[in-house]
């Protein structure tokens, strides 16, 4: 089946500096990119669709400023978590659609930030 | 946001069928019921999804009522691995939103 993997699974940093979280494809070309974030003992959120070669589209209240997408190929999304902050700290998850499966999405195994 | 509620948890005996139920109340005609769970601290995996009619593969089986305002999963024989946080989904033009998902403890 499809498989999604994320990398860093874990990152801890101190506030005010910036982390990027990469989300791949691993055997598949993905067009469309989902970015969610998951607060402890809750659901999940989704922040922006990233679509490849486009602007992200960012859900309301998500700070593009903040939360910077990139989706330059057909296999690999980033988000990159500007100036963070203590409250940035969450798990971020990305999910990826397979082409020709047109909703289904498989998702990454998640990226735990922690920031001090 | 969300159009689904699920009841925030359930118990099941192992080996026993775990019935997990949905509600969708505003669900529109073209709308896609997806399921997924998620195990603690993974990212969630797809188990199922349907549209009008009732669905199953190796891992459970979607029952969706005739007017498409609720749906069921349902896993035959429940697992000690089976325990997550099972989500209903309604799929809202390309993009999920997820709801509060029902945790399922299986007991040995």
């Amino acid at each position: 089946g499809a498989v999604v993997s994320q990398h860093p699974s874990w990152v801890i940093c101190k506030s005010g500096t910036s982390v990027k979280i990469e989300c791949r494809s691993l055997d598949f070309q993905a067009t469309t990119m989902f970015w969610y974030r998951q607060f402890p003992k809750q659901s999940l959120m989704l922040m922006a669709t990233s679509n490849e070669g486009s602007k992200a589209t960012y859900e309301q209240g998500v700070e593009k400023d903040k939360f910077l997408i990139n989706h330059a190929s057909l296999t690999l999304s980033t988000l990159t978590v500007t100036s963070a902050h203590p409250e940035d700290s969450s798990f971020y998850i990305c999910s990826a659609r397979e082409p020709g499966h047109r909703y289904e999405q498989y998702f990454g195994p998640g990226t735990r930030l922690t920031v001090t | 946001d969300a159009k689904t509620t699920q009841p925030p948890s359930m118990d099941c005996a192992e080996g026993r069928a775990a019935n997990l139920p949905c509600n969708h109340s505003t669900i529109s005609g073209n709308e896609y019921v997806y399921w997924y769970r998620q195990i603690h601290s993974q990212g969630p995996q797809y188990i199922i999804h349907g549209l009008k009619n009732n669905e199953t593969n190796e891992m459970a089986s979607l029952i969706i009522t005739e007017d498409r305002k609720s749906s069921t999963l349902i896993l035959p024989h429940a697992t000690l691995r089976d325990t997550a946080v099972y989500y209903c989904i309604v799929l809202q033009g390309n993009q999920f939103y997820f709801g509060t998902g029902t945790s399922l403890t299986v007991i040995p």
